[in-house]
């Protein structure tokens, strides 16, 4: 069993519909990244959390660290948002990464 | 723009070549990571360096090996190129690696290399 368990593994979805992706881990963390790859190959890391939750934009994160999962909010989502999502966790014990294997998402006009 | 400046951009080689792909983490940012991305793959852990030291591999080949310079620059060197080593190689830095929380990650756009 991996680590990092992303769910789901492929998603499509109307433009506009709520989008919720989810990250479970099995290991003590000190923090969560959730990162944005774009068909184009960039990455770009949209949230570090370690408690709670944080919001940017149309976009919103939270984290359960007592049942080891995060989730991952698109609100109003628009075919731009289409992207695979990765959800990585940084060890406590040693700080290093651990990356989910990424959900692809595919929003529809 | 993350900071993060990787080049070359692209590259294209043969089999049995060997290659050094550049990174420069944003300032101020001590440690970088390499990554390796194959087609349509999640992202491959590679090596880890803080301050100039190694502090983490994950599943680098032998054939490949990397350091970072005392201005914090770092490389990546991969060697007796095969075909199944083109992909896209991602350098990402954050503030810290020891001790703390390292803080977010800064990603550069990637090197992509294709061997032939």
């Amino acid at each position: 069993k991996n680590e990092v368990e992303q769910s789901p593994q492929n998603l499509t979805a109307q433009e506009g519909e709520f989008i919720t992706i989810n990250c479970s881990y099995s290991v003590g963390i000190s923090a969560l990244h959730w990162l944005q790859q774009h068909p184009g190959g960039g990455i770009v890391s949209l949230f570090m959390l370690s408690s709670g939750k944080k919001k940017h934009g149309r976009l919103i994160a939270t984290i359960n660290i007592q049942e080891k999962h995060s989730s991952l909010h698109i609100t109003a989502s628009h075919p731009r948002d289409s992207a695979v999502y990765i959800c990585a966790v940084r060890l406590r014990s040693n700080y290093q990464l651990i990356w989910g294997a990424g959900t692809k998402l595919i929003i529809k006009p | 723009d993350s900071g993060v400046t990787q080049t070359p951009k692209h590259l294209i080689t043969a089999t049995g070549q060997r290659v050094t792909l550049r990174c420069s983490p944003r300032s101020g940012d001590l440690s970088v990571y390499w990554y390796q991305q194959s087609l349509d793959q999640g992202l491959q852990f590679l090596i880890h360096y803080y301050n100039g030291e190694e502090r983490a591999k994950g599943n680098i080949l032998e054939r490949f090996s990397a350091q970072q310079f005392p201005d914090l620059h770092s490389e990546l060197n991969l060697s007796s190129l095969e075909l199944g080593d083109s992909a896209l190689y991602f350098c990402a830095s954050s503030v810290a690696g020891e001790g703390r929380n390292t803080g977010e990650l800064f990603f550069g756009e990637g090197s992509r290399l294709t061997v032939l």
